[in-house]
């Protein structure tokens, strides 16, 4: 069974740009969160995303959105980035049966604004 | 912020048990520990959760304590792949995780 893929691995963008990161989640899960991991900060929760619905929000500001498509493949995107933006992005899936399913992580999109 | 405490960092001999301790004083009755660890250059990976019993998989075993206050993971015979940073994460099932620095295990040779 195929995992959690994240496109691409690797990004480099300059100040002021916008960025779009791709999940396609495991097979039959409809549950999509992403995590933002950086060295000072550890590992955030950006949003996750259920039946298209955008279902929690961690506390980052508007530049950073979502979606969810009806495949359940998920986007982020970023506007008007930051120095402090660059990070890895982790997408993270889970099954949403009505009893706990673990998050299966992606490997991550690696963030660099130059 | 999270609301585990964990060791920054722990050694252990490769074969030997890794015991990985975690606090979680301020736990409420219906939220699960889990544990995740992350490889270097990888995504978190699941390991195993619990809620009150103590539990075991083929990854590892998790002990609570009866006032569910802490917890210790076991892994049982190390090896040079179980080198990560572990977390240990509460939470009620259905809300996203809050992750803490975690331990960074190093397996030895």
């Amino acid at each position: 069974k195929a995992g959690v893929t994240q496109t691409p691995r690797y990004l480099i963008k300059t100040r002021g740009q916008q960025v779009t990161l791709s999940c396609s989640p495991i097979s039959g899960h409809r549950s999509v969160s992403w995590y933002q991991q950086t060295p000072g900060q550890g590992l955030q929760f950006l949003f996750e995303y259920f039946s298209e619905t955008q279902r929690n929000k961690g506390n980052f500001p508007g530049r950073f959105s979502g979606r969810q498509f009806s495949n359940s493949r998920s986007e982020m995107n970023v506007s008007t980035l930051e120095l402090g933006d660059s990070a890895l992005y982790l997408c993270a899936s889970s099954l949403e049966g009505g009893v706990f399913q673990p998050q299966h992580f992606g490997d991550g999109t690696r963030l660099s604004i130059l | 912020d999270a609301k585990t405490t964990q060791p920054p960092s722990m050694d252990c001999a490769e074969g030997r048990a890794a015991n990985l301790p975690c606090n979680h004083s301020t736990i409420s009755g219906n939220e699960y520990v889990y544990w995740y660890r992350q490889i270097h250059s990888q995504g978190p990976q699941y390991i195993i959760h619990g809620l009150k019993n103590n539990e075991t998989n083929e990854m590892a075993s998790l002990i609570i304590t009866e006032d569910r206050k802490s917890s210790t993971l076991i892994l049982p015979h190390a090896t040079l792949r179980d080198t990560a940073v572990y977390y240990c994460i509460e939470g009620i099932y259905g809300q996203n995780f809050v992750f803490g620095p975690g331990t960074r295990l190093s397996v030895l040779p």
